[in-house]
């Protein structure tokens, strides 16, 4: 079957650096895509990964191992404005999304 | 800011009603899709479309249908809602179905009572 496991929740302090992790099963895979999506709004696309490695974007970097189906999403230098749910997915074969439920990511000043 | 409206933005229904959501872009993107989203689940599919009159199903369409007979339109039609069907439902669109982000829509809150 497919699946994409990310933690429900998680909390960090401002100004400080977390680490979103997230796996996935998919049949077949076509890359690693990153949205933000904050509380009663739309998700917004924040990153693609489709080779091994890390690409950054700002304060913002992702991470994939294909081999262990393995991804994250680091941020740096947190916000308050960071607050929102981090939402992973995977592109299959048939090029569909595959969504994980979200890491809702709590910042305390 | 890509330019999707859906319409309308919150509905409350009974059971066994039909309810029809719309989905429109500026974009003239040739991919369409129309998710769910619920507590605890991740975003499903619904339906996708990869061109006028051109439509597929996704993960979850028992019990719903969709139309798409403008590129710039693509309609969700619950044939008789359900009190399950209670959720929010997001519209994406891209350019491509390979290597392209989706673009969401503001989404619509449906309460079925």
């Amino acid at each position: 079957g497919q699946n994409i496991d990310q933690p429900t929740e998680m909390t960090a302090t401002e100004g400080a650096i977390v680490q979103i992790n997230c796996t996935y099963q998919t049949s077949g895979f076509n890359g690693l895509f990153w949205y933000q999506q904050h509380a009663g709004e739309a998700p917004t696309f924040l990153s693609y990964n489709v080779l091994d490695g890390l690409e950054e974007k700002g304060r913002f970097s992702s991470f994939l191992s294909r081999s262990k189906g393995y991804s994250y999403l680091l941020l740096k230098e947190l916000q308050m404005k960071d607050s929102a749910s981090y939402l992973c997915a995977s592109m299959d074969s048939n090029y569909q999304l595959i969504w994980g439920a979200g890491t809702k990511l709590i910042i305390k000043p | 800011d890509a330019g999707i409206t859906q319409s309308p933005r919150h509905k409350v229904t009974e059971t066994g009603t039909p309810v029809t959501l719309r989905c429109h872009q500026t974009e003239n993107h040739r991919y369409m899709y129309w998710y769910r989203q619920d507590p605890g689940h991740g975003l499903r599919l619904i339906h996708y479309s990869y061109g006028v009159k051109d439509t597929d199903k996704g993960e979850v369409s028992d019990g719903y249908s969709v139309s798409r007979s403008k590129t710039e339109d693509f309609l969700l039609t619950l044939e008789s809602a359900t009190s399950s069907q209670t959720s929010v439902y997001f519209c994406a669109i891209s350019e491509g179905a390979d290597y392209n982000e989706q673009f969401f829509g503001p989404g619509t809150r449906l309460t079925v009572l």
